[in-house]
């Protein structure tokens, strides 16, 4: 059973729209991370945010433990904003078993 | 600062050749230290990680191997790839002994044919 699954698994935006991206969990976790995946392949990490709402510049993920989901919101969407993002968890803190979602493709076009 | 340095960037080799994918670590002294692995279209999946010299967990079987022979450095190795051995590889490593806060290199990617 896939365990972080990721919605929508692509998204197409105009540039400056918002988009918002989807995370849920086949288990509780207070774990929760999203990364950015470069064309080229590089992970960059985004936000930690094991609860609550967490925001750095324009983005802003949501996580509710108890409803077992986790969303990124990326406000004014540019196109360098384009790639790959990727939600992952870990089942307990320092478990050290990161799993990943298959991700959401977006793309920004001018 | 710290810098991670991945190499090779890209290998292609045969089936049941051998493999050596490393990862440096630069000013940072006990790094936690992860390998992960995508292939193609698909996952990323964590494959090891270390916390300590010569101390290395597996988490995922895909008949591959970790060392951490210093420090500041992390193999991932192979003495006969699979086909399956395909993809992307990226080492990471961390301050924390949780993944909360990660630090990738840029990838090496392989191709077994």
């Amino acid at each position: 059973e896939q365990q972080v699954q990721q919605s929508p698994a692509s998204l197409v935006l105009q540039e400056a729209e918002n988009a918002e991206l989807q995370c849920s969990f086949s288990i509780f976790t207070n774990q929760v991370q999203w990364f950015y995946q470069r064309p080229g392949g590089r992970l960059v990490s985004l936000l930690y945010n094991p609860s609550g709402t967490k925001q750095s510049g324009r983005l802003t993920s949501t996580t509710v433990i108890k409803e077992r989901r986790s969303s990124l919101h990326i406000s004014s969407s540019q196109i360098t904003d384009s790639g790959t993002y990727l939600c992952a968890m870990e089942p307990t803190e320092g478990a050290d078993r990161l799993t990943f979602g298959k991700g959401t493709q977006l793309i920004i076009q001018p | 600062a710290q810098t991670i340095h991945q190499w090779p960037v890209a290998e292609i080799k045969a089936v049941g050749s051998p493999l050596s994918l490393g990862c440096t670590i630069k000013g940072k002294s006990s790094p936690n230290l992860y390998w992960y692995w995508q292939a193609t279209g698909g996952t990323l999946q964590q494959l090891f990680y270390s916390i300590t010299v010569g101390q290395v967990e597996s988490v995922v079987q895909l008949n591959l191997s970790a060392s951490r022979p210093k420090d500041d450095q992390f193999i991932l190795s192979t003495e006969k790839l699979l086909l399956s051995h395909s993809g992307f590889y990226l080492c990471a490593w961390s301050p924390y002994t949780s993944q909360n806060t990660l630090y990738f290199g840029a990838g090496t990617r392989l191709s077994v044919l």
